[in-house]
Parts: structure tokens; C-alpha cells; sequence
């Protein structure tokens, strides 16, 4: 299995729902990454858990909570969202350094109603 | 700062035309580089990478050679199809779990 699976590719939710998002890989790979993309932009770095511990935090706002309850499984917990949050989220995953480079997954389309 | 630039199109060519993407980047240290392409409705797939000067990178008939003397990453082809109509992201890994990605180029290939 050399797939990030992310789950739902689509998400409607108005800005008083809490929501989830959820990712897993089964590579066995030790880092786990959580981007933000915008329409026609790079993405932009959220979260990174090495060891199933927080490792980054790029100042993203409280309303984004990640969890990472095992080695496979990475969550990204949505609560009163702004609109300007919808966007594609990406996650990743790396067996070792970035220098290895990333394995993404295929997104989750936010929209914030 | 560490930074990555690339041209940003969008780029439209005819198929079986050469491609050149030019991409440079600014960083402290060795970085290693990478080029991601991203197809319509989809997440971001390693294309190619290289860690350290003089190495190439190829990957479906793309290459890219680390050129440290000219902070460079040039993504070629030497002909295109139109299944490689996309985004291409140059970008950078210098510390142990951050990439840094340049703007994105769009690529365009009319039969």
C-alpha cells in the first residue's frame, strides 16, 4: 500500500459545525503532515507530527485542532470555521527527513458556508 | 530566507514541444529539491528530486539537474502529450520537516 487515503474528498459545513477530517497511510512512515491549498497557490504548511507527536505548529488558528491517534492515522478537528477557510486540504507523509519527499494524499474539498 | 521562485505561466504548448520550467531558489545550507506536479482534482505527486549538487532527477521522461552554482532546478522534457497538461511545483527541503513550494506553474498541452 503506497497510498495517503483521505477521507471525506468533499465537506459542506456551515460555520457553527464541528467537523473532522481524517487521513491514513499504511507505509509505515514516521511523519505526518497537514496543508492547506487555495485556489492557485502552493500550499501552505499547517501541522506536522513526527512520532506521533506534534512537531509544528505554523501559527494556525485555534478553530484547527489535529490529532494523531496512532502511527497511521492523522485527524484534522474543524469547529467554527470562517469562510475564507474553505480550501483543499492536503495531507502528507514522509518515511524520514523531507529529504525524502512527501507521499500526499488526494484532499478534502472545505467549504464553508 | 529560504525561498523558491519559478515562472508562472500559465504555460501553453503543442504536443510533442519541449518543455522548460525554470526554477531557482534561495537557502542556507544544502537543500534538497523536488519537483511535485499536481493534475486537475488531485493532491500533489513527487515527480522528481535530487539532494545534492550535480545530481539528476528524472521521472517520466521529466529531468532536472541540481545546479549549485546557479541556485537552479530547470524542469525539462523533450516532448510533451497533453496528459501532462498540470501544475508544477518546484520546491525545497532544508530543515528536517519543512518544504518550502514556489508559486506553481501551469502547464497547458493542446493536440
Amino acid at each position: 500500500d503506497t497510498e495517503v487515503t483521505q477521507t471525506p474528498k468533499h465537506l459542506v459545513m456551515g460555520m457553527t459545525n464541528k467537523k473532522s477530517l481524517k487521513c491514513e497511510q499504511h507505509m509505515g512512515h514516521r511523519a505526518m503532515y497537514w496543508y492547506k491549498q487555495k485556489a492557485k497557490k502552493p500550499p501552505e504548511l499547517m501541522f506536522v507530527y513526527s512520532y506521533e507527536k506534534l512537531s509544528i505548529n505554523e501559527s494556525v488558528p485555534s478553530r484547527f485542532s489535529p490529532e494523531c491517534p496512532n502511527s497511521s492515522l492523522l485527524n484534522l478537528h474543524l469547529h467554527a470555521l470562517q469562510p475564507e477557510d474553505s480550501a483543499l486540504y492536503l495531507c502528507a507523509s514522509s518515511s524520514g527527513t523531507v529529504n525524502y519527499g512527501y507521499t500526499f494524499g488526494s484532499g478534502t474539498r472545505l467549504t464553508v458556508v | 530566507g529560504n525561498s523558491v521562485t519559478q515562472m508562472e505561466g500559465p504555460v501553453t504548448l503543442s504536443e510533442e514541444a519541449f518543455l522548460t520550467i525554470n526554477c531557482t531558489y534561495t537557502a542556507t545550507g544544502y537543500p534538497s529539491l523536488f519537483w511535485y506536479v499536481q493534475y486537475p482534482g488531485e493532491g500533489l505527486q513527487l515527480l522528481l528530486k535530487a539532494t545534492k549538487a550535480d545530481d539528476k532527477g528524472s521521472n517520466k521522461g521529466f529531468e532536472a539537474t541540481y545546479r549549485k552554482e546557479t541556485t537552479s532546478f530547470h524542469l525539462e522534457k523533450g516532448s510533451v502529450q497533453v496528459s501532462d497538461s498540470a501544475v508544477y511545483f518546484c520546491a525545497l527541503a532544508t530543515s528536517y520537516d519543512k518544504v518550502i513550494f514556489g508559486p506553481g506553474t501551469s502547464l497547458s498541452v493542446i493536440p
